[in-house]
């Protein structure tokens, strides 16, 4: 079945430095591809998608490629806060498999950012 | 984009006892759907509600245990009957909203609600 694969966290960063985490998918089809922030003690928040392959999403400074020939979906961000400290969670959403309400969650990757 | 409002946002319940959490949405959606996130872990979705017709629940998820209720296309409740422990998490209720590009939708999710279950 369809399926997404994050990096394990934590990851601890200085501020400003580079962030990726990785994230790839199985999936049958074309998927959309998502990423959410839980900012502590708060719900999920969209924070990027995209729908076709070579589409990037970008918002705050992050940004994803979705790259079909590695079934890849990695977020970027080039200088991180002390506010981007947060869980983040790729996702799929598929038409072929499932509830038609489920996004397909990976793990999540918790995000700490010091000063 | 429409908002969505969940209530209450966190709970410290009793073993044994009942909770029901209210989720409104300003507009009318036809499909709302409900979500559990347990300490440390992804989100699985427990079921989806269609007014006017009984929820649809995910394997491992039965209505006795969680019922639900659709009065409306802009509302839902999600109970958690006779908690014990192992019910603290955080639910969320969430809807497909119609971003207008790309012809993707985006599942919205509100706050969240955190249950402790004493």
């Amino acid at each position: 079945g369809d399926s997404v694969t994050q990096m394990e966290g934590p990851v601890t960063l200085s501020e400003e430095a580079f962030l990726t985490i990785n994230c790839t998918y199985t999936a049958t089809g074309y998927p959309s591809l998502f990423w959410y922030v839980q900012y502590p003690g708060e719900g999920l928040q969209l924070l990027l998608k995209a729908t076709k392959a070579d589409d990037k999403g970008s918002n705050k400074g992050f940004e994803a490629t979705y790259r079909k020939e590695t079934t890849s979906f990695h977020l970027e961000k080039g200088s991180v806060q002390v506010s981007d400290s947060a869980v983040y969670f790729c996702a799929l959403s598929s038409p072929y498999g499932g509830s038609q309400g489920n996004l397909i969650f990976g793990k999540g990757t918790k995000l700490s950012v010091k000063p | 984009s429409a908002v969505i409002s969940q209530k209450p946002s966190r709970d410290i319940c009793q073993r044994g006892t009942s909770l029901t959490i209210q989720c409104q949405v300003d507009s009318q959606v036809t499909m709302m759907f409900w979500y559990r996130q347990q300490p440390g872990q992804s989100l699985t979705l427990i079921a989806t509600a269609n007014q006017g017709s009984e929820a649809t629940y995910e394997s491992g998820f039965v209505i006795d245990k969680f019922p639900i209720s659709r009065p409306n296309l802009t509302f839902s409740t999600l109970t958690v009957s006779n908690m014990s422990p192992e019910d603290s998490s955080i639910y969320l209720c969430s809807f497909w909203d119609g971003q207008g590009d790309s012809g993707a939708n985006v599942l919205t999710f509100g706050a969240g609600s955190r249950l402790t279950v004493l």
